[in-house]
């Protein structure tokens, strides 16, 4: 079973607009990894962000952790046509190898 | 340094028959992952192997299994195919296991069982 929630499931944007994607999560964390995964291929890391981390930052990608609230923030700024991929945030738990995936965001930027 | 690589790609499997998947990690990792996904199900944990032992299992039948090499190497069976192993199969690896490790995928296995 998935750990949390993406939201939204799928998001439209112009080329050059911002793009911000949400992940909730239901158990304590110690990390939680978001990665990018375009169609028909595999998984590719995007950012790791700790939970004693509020925010994290790695050239367009900037993430936000709220542990008190178990959610998480992707955004994306000033996005590009490929950057048209499904989102997905892990966490870990009880086993930090063994990540639980949220049901990821389809996110489209039209050029 | 080359990422991890998953072997085959693709394959076509009939009911009943059995499949070996293949997952070299990325040079010097020791953890090895191994993962299902699919559109009803999404992303799944199956298996998790470090130094050659298995250090976490998911909720999957036996038919599910693994084993990884003294070279860090990894191979999934699916034994007894049935029509819903039909899915992505995706490996990943990290330099250790447990918390804070950033964990890498491959391009993944694509299984149809027909």
């Amino acid at each position: 079973s998935q750990q949390g929630e993406e939201d939204p499931q799928a998001l439209s944007i112009q080329e050059g607009e911002n793009a911000t994607m949400n992940c909730s999560y239901k158990t304590s964390i110690n990390n939680l990894q978001w990665y990018r995964q375009n169609s028909g291929r595999g998984l590719v890391h995007l950012i790791l962000i700790r939970s004693n981390e509020r925010e994290k930052h790695s050239g367009r990608l900037r993430v936000t952790l709220d542990t008190s609230k178990k959610s998480s923030s992707l955004l994306i700024t000033a996005s590009r046509a490929a950057d048209t991929a499904s989102y997905f945030c892990a966490t870990d738990g009880t086993s930090g190898s063994r990540l639980t995936f949220g049901e990821g965001t389809q996110l489209t930027v039209n050029p | 340094k080359a990422g991890v690589t998953q072997t085959p790609r693709y394959l076509i499997k009939t009911r009943g028959q059995q499949v070996t998947l293949s997952c070299s990690p990325i040079s010097g990792h020791r953890s090895v992952s191994w993962y299902q996904q699919t559109p009803g199900q999404g992303l799944q944990f199956l298996f998790e192997y470090f130094s050659e032992t298995q250090r976490n299992k998911g909720n999957f039948p036996g038919r599910f299994s693994g084993r990884q090499f003294s070279n860090s190497r990894s191979e999934m069976n699916v034994s007894t195919l049935e029509l819903g192993d039909s899915a992505l199969y995706l490996c990943a690896s990290s330099a250790g296991t447990g918390w804070g490790n950033t964990i890498y995928f491959g391009e993944g296995s694509w299984l149809t069982v027909v």
